[in-house]
């Protein structure tokens, strides 16, 4: 059981250049989260997916795409990346219940944006 | 639009029990409140959550307040592998009827031997 997984742990864009962070939970949630961590700041939600199928905005979507593959998985995609979009992405998954919220959190992948 | 109010950052001495405060004054009678915490950069790691009933873990202790409109997360004999930033958190709802968590700058606990 390896929980959530997120993949590459590092990467280093030009301004302008897109990539895809992948993210991959086995725990069988149906809600999965992508959030971004700047220095000294708390987590902010990017996107969200309720249930394989459908995804929502979060507080920070402009410049992100997400597409939710199957159950497990959760990507999230830059288009055109840009110096402010250097931070460190979180990729989440939550047990189901309508009033709880335990989240599982991956490592992390770290971006740097030149 | 943030629902908690933390203390910025808080000492404690190795060996002893750390009390890290949390106001939610405007939290609604079926929320949740939940404490993460994160270590250094990694991702944040679920502790304890509670309703109205105090509540305890192999991690740590949740009191919540008769009120509920705060509650006090006890490390009963704070470790330095204690040190991180701890997050109290209690979901907002969304126009569309899902929810959102919100992560403020949380309590940066220094635990010092």
């Amino acid at each position: 059981n390896a929980g959530v997984t997120q993949t590459p742990k590092f990467q280093v864009l030009k301004t302008g250049q897109s990539m895809t962070l992948q993210c991959a939970q086995d725990m069988n949630h149906n809600s999965m989260y992508w959030y971004r961590q700047d220095p000294g700041m708390g987590l902010r939600l990017i996107y969200y997916s309720a249930s394989e199928g459908t995804t929502d905005k979060g507080e920070v979507p402009n410049g992100y795409n997400v597409s939710r593959l199957n159950k497990r998985e959760f990507s999230l995609r830059l288009e055109s990346a840009a110096p402010s979009q250097t931070s460190v992405y979180f990729c989440a998954s939550r047990e189901p219940g309508h009033f709880t919220d335990t989240q599982y959190f991956g490592p992390g992948t770290r971006l740097t944006v030149l | 639009d943030a629902k908690t109010t933390q203390p910025p950052s808080m000492d404690c001495a190795e060996g002893r029990a750390a009390n890290l405060p949390c106001n939610h004054s405007t939290i609604s009678g079926n929320e949740y409140v939940y404490w993460y915490r994160q270590i250094h950069s990694q991702g944040p790691q679920y502790i304890i959550h509670g309703l109205k009933n105090n509540e305890t873990n192999e991690m740590a202790s949740l009191i919540i307040t008769e009120d509920r409109k705060s509650s006090t997360l006890i490390l009963p004999h704070a470790t330095l592998r204690d040190t991180a930033v701890y997050y109290c958190i209690v979901r907002v709802a969304l126009p569309t009827g899902g929810f959102k968590t919100i992560f403020g700058a949380g309590t940066r606990l220094f635990v010092k031997a």
